[in-house]
């Protein structure tokens, strides 16, 4: 079963706004990550957020954590053309040698 | 530094043949993952191993086998394919039990 959920499953905006992607869990976490996938590609590791952090910048990536309510979600700003991708989040839980676990992603459009 | 590497990219097969899909890191990371991507399910976790000669099941581990005989290859085995097994597989690694995931560029696979 998904541990991670991203929401909306598809977003399109013009060029210049912002995009915000919502990541909803369910058991506690050690960490939770983000990745973004281009078509036809494989996924590349954004940025990750510990439990105990609130939140985490990396260039126009901002990153929240809530662990009350389990959910992250991830800002990009002023988006472009290039930021094109589908968007997953992940989690890697406390109990052990345990994997990550992916959502199904948002696929992000950006217009020109 | 290739990073991880995956052969082949594409390969399609007639039901019931096997085939085995090899991936290479060299990075000296402990933790590999075969993931496979089909449309709508995000990534699922089919096997993985967190070091050299053990290996673990995944989410859907049915119908694959896994060795990781060298700590730097993880084989993801097919020993009788079925067009169920139609997708786009991913091998990921990473050094910490925590850490981010580094992925492959993925093998596409079609099973007539």
């Amino acid at each position: 079963s998904q541990q991670g959920e991203e929401d909306p499953q598809a977003l399109s905006i013009q060029e210049g706004e912002n995009a915000t992607m919502n990541c909803s869990y369910k058991t506690s976490i050690n960490n939770l990550q983000w990745y973004r996938q281009n078509s036809g590609r494989g996924l590349v590791h954004l940025i990750l957020i510990r439990s105990n952090e609130r939140e985490k910048h990396s260039g126009r990536l901002r990153v929240t954590l809530d662990t009350s309510k389990k959910s992250s979600s991830l800002l990009i700003t002023a988006s472009r053309a290039a930021d094109t991708a589908s968007y997953f989040c992940a989690t890697v839980s406390n109990s052990g040698n345990t994997p990550l676990v992916f959502g199904k992603g948002t696929r992000l459009s950006v217009i020109a | 530094n290739a990073g991880v590497t995956q052969t082949p990219k594409f390969r399609v097969l007639k039901t019931g043949q096997s085939m085995t899909l090899l991936c290479a890191q060299d990075m000296n990371h402990e933790y590999m993952y075969w993931y496979r991507q089909d449309p709508g399910m995000g990534l699922r976790l089919i096997h993985y191993s967190v070091g050299e000669g053990t290996t673990a099941k995944g989410e859907v581990p049915d119908g694959y086998n896994v060795s990781r005989l060298k700590k730097q290859n993880f084989l993801l085995g097919l020993e009788s394919a079925a067009p169920s097994q139609t997708s786009v597989y991913f091998c990921a690694s990473r050094q910490y039990n925590t850490g981010e995931l580094f992925f492959g560029e993925g093998s596409r696979l079609t099973v007539l």
